[in-house]
């Protein structure tokens, strides 16, 4: 079963604008990560927020991480074509048997309109 | 840096046939898995190894076996191949063996798999 889950589906933006992604998720976590995935091309890492951290940067991108909610944003701020590619978050339990695995959602596509 | 590397990266089999994709690492990670991807599906995890010698299934292993006799190989079996096992197929390896929570993955640029 999928432990995060992103909205919205598909996301269609003009260049410079903001994009922002959502993802909920069902149990507690350790961490929540953020991966980008370009057409044909196997996942890169972008972000590794900690349960205990709030608000994370890394360049263009903004993640949020509200735990009483379970849930987490990315904001990709000054949109390029280049972004254009599937967004993932993954998580993985706190405890139990599944602590070593890491569950990812099913994606949002964002595309990038030039 | 070759980081995860898989091989092949296209592959046509028929129905009831057996095959090996291979997935090596360079980066001496202790933790690798597999996993595939379909459409609307996201990534399900197939199996992952914490160490040499130390496999563990994950959601969806039927059909598929593992072995790592080594740290930086991780070769996926498929037993005989079925329509239903089309799919993309990923490798990814983790620094630490507590798995790929604190660490993040690095992954390998998928296997595209059609069993016909």
């Amino acid at each position: 079963s999928q432990q995060g889950e992103e909205d919205p589906q598909a996301l269609s933006i003009q260049e410079g604008e903001n994009a922002t992604m959502n993802c909920s998720y069902k149990t507690s976590i350790n961490n929540l990560q953020w991966y980008r995935q370009n057409s044909g091309r196997g996942l890169v890492h972008l972000i590794l927020i900690r349960s205990n951290e709030r608000e994370k940067h890394s360049g263009r991108l903004r993640v949020t991480l509200d735990t009483s909610k379970k849930s987490s944003s990315l904001l990709i701020t000054a949109s390029r074509a280049a972004d254009t590619a599937s967004y993932f978050c993954a998580t993985g339990p706190s405890t139990g048997s599944s602590a070593r695995q890491l569950t990812f959602g099913s994606g949002t596509q964002l595309t990038v309109l030039p | 840096n070759a980081g995860v590397t898989q091989t092949p990266k296209f592959q046509v089999l028929k129905t009831g046939q057996s095959m090996t994709l291979q997935c090596a690492q360079d980066m001496n990670h202790e933790y690798m898995s597999w996993y595939r991807q379909d459409p609307g599906m996201g990534l399900r995890l197939i199996h992952y190894s914490v160490g040499a010698g130390i496999t563990d299934q994950g959601e969806v292993p039927n059909g598929y076996n593992v072995s790592r006799s080594t740290t930086e190989d991780f070769p996926l079996r498929l037993l005989s191949a079925a329509p239903s096992q089309t799919s993309v197929y990923f490798c990814a390896s983790s620094y630490s063996n507590r798995g790929p929570s604190n660490y993040g993955y690095t992954f390998g640029s998928g296997t595209r798999l059609t069993v016909v």
